[in-house]
């Protein structure tokens, strides 16, 4: 079975701040990968990124940035200089295993509120 | 434009009455999946389809049903539906699988009272 585990309901902040957003995943395969969507206001899911499990670099993205580490099960999502526009929920998911590339294990989503 | 979508947008229904969601994409994606988002609980795939005329459960697949018979439609289908299955839908399809980017329909809020 697997899980993903993202603590943080909801985050407030005010603009210009960094924020980190968790993402915790459980999964007994070897062979898995992560992603990271964003779903704004208007309700419509964006990919924001994905990672398989062999590649433990580090990714930045203009002011996004994910931080994988296998060693605690982690993908965190950080947004530095935070702006309005990046309020929105933010789901990380999984697939892995036998099923890897079918069944995708959504997180219960952050809600990032980023105030002016 | 590429695009995924969904009809109805909303949907107000009584238990029981069977309906219809459509879902359309024109990406000759092989991929399609529907997945049901509910408060705390983030989304939960229901149903996915590798390629027409294969489809299998995902996590939720009781009180649904779905179909492939076309490459770019996937329909879900609720027989006989219960105030437990209000809520957000969504559809989504991938260039080949689970481990591509999705893409995803505006969604469709069914109540069912």
């Amino acid at each position: 079975a697997q899980k993903v585990t993202q603590a943080q309901t909801e985050i407030s902040v005010v603009e210009k701040e960094d924020v980190t957003l968790d993402c915790v995943y459980e999964t007994r395969d070897t062979t898995y990968y992560l992603f990271w969507y964003k779903q704004p206001p208007s309700g419509e899911l964006v990919f924001l990124i994905r990672r398989n499990s062999f590649d433990e670099q580090n990714e930045i993205s203009g002011r996004y940035s994910w931080n994988f580490q296998k060693s605690t099960s982690s993908f965190n999502f950080t947004i530095t200089a935070s702006q309005v526009v990046d309020s929105a929920v933010y789901f990380c998911a999984l697939t892995a295993g036998r099923d890897a590339g079918n069944m995708l294990t959504f997180g219960g989503g952050t809600r990032l509120m980023v105030k002016p | 434009e590429a695009q995924v979508t969904q009809n109805p947008r909303y949907l107000i229904t009584v238990t029981g009455k069977k309906l219809t969601v459509t879902c359309s994409q024109n990406m000759n994606h092989e991929y399609m999946s529907w997945y049901r988002q509910d408060p705390g609980l983030g989304l939960r795939q229901i149903y996915y389809s590798m390629n027409v005329e294969v489809t299998d459960k995902g996590d939720v697949p009781e009180g649904y049903k779905v179909s492939r018979k076309e490459k770019r439609n996937f329909p879900l289908i609720l027989e006989s539906p219960s105030p437990n299955q209000t809520s957000l839908y969504f559809c989504a399809s991938s260039i080949a699988s689970g481990y591509n980017e999705q893409f995803f329909g505006p969604g469709t809020r069914l109540t069912v009272l």
